[in-house]
């Protein structure tokens, strides 16, 4: 079982939508990152947090420690947001990444 | 600033050839990193470099070799390619000089390798 999951690993929504993607672990963590993976392939950083929440134009990224989880949230989607959405976890043992496998978003017109 | 780039984008091997990735950046950041990253597994990262002068193995860093040459460049080498190593390549640093997961990192537009 991999230590970070995300879920779903495929997404497809409507423009407008509000969008969910979740990602569980199950190794002690300090902290947790969530990367957009554009369709060209360049990758670049979302939010990084260790509690609570953190707002960033239209997304949204959450927290629970104590459930090992977390969400990233899109409000009013639209088709510039597909892309691949990676969750990545610093372990607290070693202070390296641990990345999900990524879920792919298509958010159509 | 170009932040971080990466040479060449697209490469092809025969096995058994050798090359070297090159990466540079212009932040002046502490760490770099080299990931690799496959169909249907996240990111993995082959080997970092906490500070200039260091070098560390990362998950999986057998058949490469890497060279911090100094702040701004960190190269990984294929000493004898293998089809395994058919992937895409991605380096990274952040401005930490530990292992990096408590700062931003920012990626390299990538290099897409197909050994045969």
């Amino acid at each position: 079982k991999n230590e970070v999951e995300q879920s779903p690993q495929n997404l497809t929504a409507q423009e407008g939508e509000f969008i969910t993607i979740n990602c569980s672990y199950s190794v002690g963590i300090s902290a947790l990152h969530w990367l957009q993976q554009h369709p060209g392939g360049g990758i670049v950083s979302l939010f990084m947090l260790s509690s609570g929440k953190k707002k960033h134009g239209r997304l949204i990224a959450t927290i629970n420690i104590q459930e090992k989880h977390s969400s990233l949230h899109i409000t009013a989607s639209h088709p510039r947001d597909s892309a691949v959405y990676i969750c990545a976890v610093v372990s607290s043992n070693t202070g390296k990444l641990i990345f999900g496998q990524g879920t792919t978003l298509q958010v159509k017109p | 600033n170009a932040g971080v780039t990466q040479t060449p984008k697209f490469q092809v091997l025969k096995t058994g050839q050798s090359m070297t990735l090159q990466c540079a950046q212009d932040m002046n950041h502490n760490s770099m990193y080299w990931y690799r990253q496959d169909p249907g597994m996240g990111l993995r990262l082959i080997y970092y470099s906490a500070s200039e002068g260091t070098t560390d193995k990362g998950e999986v860093p057998n058949g490469y070799n890497v060279s911090r040459l100094n702040k701004r460049e960190f190269s990984l080498r294929l000493e004898s390619a293998a089809p395994s190593q058919t992937s895409v390549y991605f380096c990274a640093s952040s401005l930490s000089s530990g292992t990096g997961g408590f700062y931003e990192q920012y990626f390299g537009p990538g290099t897409r390798l197909t050994v045969t």
